[in-house]
């Protein structure tokens, strides 16, 4: 069975500084993964999503990674505003469409 | 264009009586998704629907939840016999799940169920 671990469950950084965000998974034989924003009582806002034949993919700010043989994605935010304050969440797609969510990340950016 | 809608935003409803929330995903989009969001317990699968196949129910927690997709579109979740647990945001998400392609899911705002 999948499951979806993200590392920290909870971050705080100043204004400025570059945020990493960790989602590791048990079974390799994804279709892909996706990186989801949550805002307080809001639903989920796609950020990225990489196919599993890709390594990375960039929008913006945000760079995401995936290696796929040891389980394992990063997300980069670079250069952290008090607007990216949210809770991050990735997923995994299996084949037949399901994703699999990891329990998130709250970041908290302070001005 | 408009994105995927739910309704209704926040049920209130006592231990016992049935609910049903509704989902309008995006038009166009083939597959459709039930998540639940639940207190502590992050984000779990339901049920999923794509075209005309049979859905995939594997998530649903118990026979007390049913789902069903009226003409390809408009999606209905029926809980029956609310029990407290059951407290929880329910999201909806749909895509267009095109073979061999990105098929990035988009969510709806959820509806925030609460059995008192």
């Amino acid at each position: 069975k999948q499951e979806v671990t993200q590392i920290p469950a909870a971050l705080s950084v100043p204004e400025g500084e570059n945020l990493v965000l960790n989602c590791s998974f048990t079974d390799s034989a994804i279709y892909n993964l996706q990186w989801f924003r949550q805002d307080p009582g809001k639903g989920l806002t796609s950020l990225l999503l990489i196919q599993s034949s890709q390594r990375e993919q960039t929008s913006g700010r945000l760079n995401a990674s995936l290696d796929k043989s040891s389980g394992r994605s990063t997300l980069y935010i670079a250069a952290s505003q008090p607007g990216d304050s949210a809770t991050y969440l990735c997923a995994v797609r299996d084949s037949w469409g399901k994703l699999q969510f990891g329990a998130g990340t709250q970041v908290v950016v302070t001005p | 264009g408009a994105g995927v809608s739910q309704s209704p935003s926040n049920k209130v409803t006592e231990k016992g009586k049935d609910v049903e929330l509704r989902c309008d995903p995006i038009s166009g989009h083939t597959a459709l998704y039930w998540y639940r969001q639940s207190l502590g317990q992050g984000l779990e699968f339901l049920i999923y629907f794509q075209g005309n196949s049979a859905p995939d129910k594997s998530g649903l927690p118990s026979d007390r939840f049913s789902a069903e997709r009226t003409g390809g579109s408009v999606s209905t979740l029926t809980i029956q016999r609310t029990q407290q647990e059951d407290s929880a945001v329910y999201l909806c998400a749909s895509s267009s799940a095109l073979a061999g392609g990105p098929d990035t899911q988009y969510f709806g705002p959820g509806t925030r169920l609460t059995v008192l």
